[in-house]
């Protein structure tokens, strides 16, 4: 175990669904962080979290929706989603901004 | 743009030989290097890191080296076992000057270790 944990590990769902991906860290660190992977593409970034608070938007569309409730908890919300969307996503977590990441195992999404 | 790029996408070798890995950059404002490892149904792993005040910097079995000049990272591996086969991605940071920086990642090269 990294000490990120993400759940659920699997998750198909249709494109009017409405899902919620959850990380949770216990290294008490402050930023936090959702990545996209896709099959030959390198790591996406999507958002960060620092202090709880979002400071970076990839360009995302606004069917991907992340919520920071703590600086222990990272959710992606998720809806209206496109076959295209299905990847592992992954949360990550730094001591601070200028720290290396440490990962969850991701979660395995598939829309159908 | 910043950009971190992997010269091949796959490397066999045969266990016990040992491994080298490149990856080349072009932010030349980048100060910090990590070697991550993916093995299948896994997050990345963090494997070694440098700085870019070092050009060498090992680890156990791992060895990274960093080529300020011709923006090049590399990681050997020294006895290849048939554990270290997974994906290997390069990934840079800018820290410095008050920079907040985002872990910007390369393509990846899947390392094969035949037994």
């Amino acid at each position: 175990e990294t000490g990120v944990t993400q759940t659920p590990r699997h998750l198909v769902m249709g494109m009017t669904n409405k899902k919620s991906l959850k990380c949770e860290q216990h290294l008490g660190h402050n930023a936090m962080y959702w990545y996209k992977q896709s099959a030959k593409k390198p790591l996406e970034l999507m958002f960060v979290y620092s202090l709880e608070e979002r400071v970076e938007n990839n360009s995302v569309p606004s069917r991907f929706s992340p919520e920071c409730p703590n600086s222990s908890h990272l959710f992606l919300h998720l809806h209206t989603l496109q076959p295209e969307d299905s990847a592992l996503y992954l949360c990550a977590s730094s001591q601070a901004r200028s720290y290396g990441y440490t990962f969850g195992s991701g979660t395995r999404l598939t829309v159908v | 743009g910043e950009s971190v790029g992997l010269h091949l996408p796959t490397l066999s070798v045969q266990e016990g030989d040992n491994s080298i890995i490149n990856c080349a950059y072009s932010n030349s404002a980048s100060d910090y290097f990590i070697w991550y490892k993916q093995e299948s149904g896994k997050g990345p792993q963090f494997i070694i890191d440098i700085r870019s005040n070092m050009d060498k910097r090992q680890g156990q079995r791992v060895t990274v080296l960093l080529n300020k000049t011709v923006k090049h990272l590399s990681l050997q591996i020294a006895a290849t076992q048939p554990g270290d086969s997974a994906v290997y991605f390069c990934a840079e940071i800018v820290t410095g000057g008050g920079s907040q920086g985002n872990l910007i990642f390369g393509k990846g090269t899947k390392l094969s270790v035949k037994p």
